[in-house]
């Protein structure tokens, strides 16, 4: 069975610090994992996406995570915070078939 | 391309009330989703479909809910008769062939059953 684990609800930075989100899954096979951005009164949107094919994988707006095998990790990480990033964000992975798992997401707050 | 559209986008109604919620999908996209999110469940698959046909309906809740796709520009989400629990933001999201982790949402029905 596939499965994400968001390790923290709420993240707070100042604007212009890293940002780290923290998302460990579990699954029988090699996953394929995405991220996605939920800002306020909106649809989810996708950041990036994890297929295998590199374990460093970039995104939109300077968002980048990394596949760790070892430690079932694809932490979503971006080097200085803008206001503009405060959303929701949430780890999917899928393992077979269509169906995607989401993970309770995770709040990101950035302060000035 | 305008996304995935749907409508309305906000619903106030009534115990009882029959409640259809709409959904465009980005033309050339053949699989369709439906997901219902709320504070205490989280994001949730309620039914999807491919090429016009329900593949798993197993995530909705009860006989009350129904979902059709007549074409493949189309699909509604009934509830009848509603109920405050199915207070919720519905949304719809669509994706390519073989692309179905790359997911493009509409941006939701915000649904308030009094």
């Amino acid at each position: 069975a596939q499965s994400v684990t968001q390790l923290d609800s709420h993240v707070s930075v100042s604007e212009g610090t890293p940002v780290l989100l923290r998302c460990n899954y579990s699954s029988s096979y090699s996953p394929s994992l995405f991220w996605y951005v939920q800002h306020p009164n909106k649809g989810l949107q996708l950041l990036l996406k994890y297929t295998s094919a590199a374990t460093l994988v970039k995104g939109i707006n300077g968002f980048e995570a990394e596949f760790k095998k070892s430690e079932t990790s694809f932490h979503l990480t971006k080097p200085s915070a803008h206001m503009s990033d405060a959303a929701e964000y949430f780890c999917v992975g899928r393992g077979g078939g269509n169906k995607l798992t989401f993970g309770t997401g995770t709040q990101l707050k950035v302060e000035l | 391309d305008a996304g995935v559209i749907q409508s309305p986008r906000h619903e106030v109604t009534e115990m009882g009330q029959e409640v259809t919620l709409r959904c465009k999908p980005i033309s050339g996209h053949d699989y369709l989703f439906w997901y219902r999110q709320t504070m205490m469940r989280g994001l949730e698959l309620l039914i999807y479909f491919n090429n016009n046909v329900p593949i798993d309906d197993s995530g909705m809740p009860e006989d009350r809910f129904s979902a059709k796709m007549p074409n493949a520009s189309f699909s509604t989400l009934k509830i009848q008769p509603s109920e405050p629990r199915d207070s919720a933001v519905y949304f719809c999201a669509s994706s390519l062939p073989g692309m179905t982790g790359e997911l493009f949402f509409g941006e939701g029905s915000r649904l308030t059953v009094l």
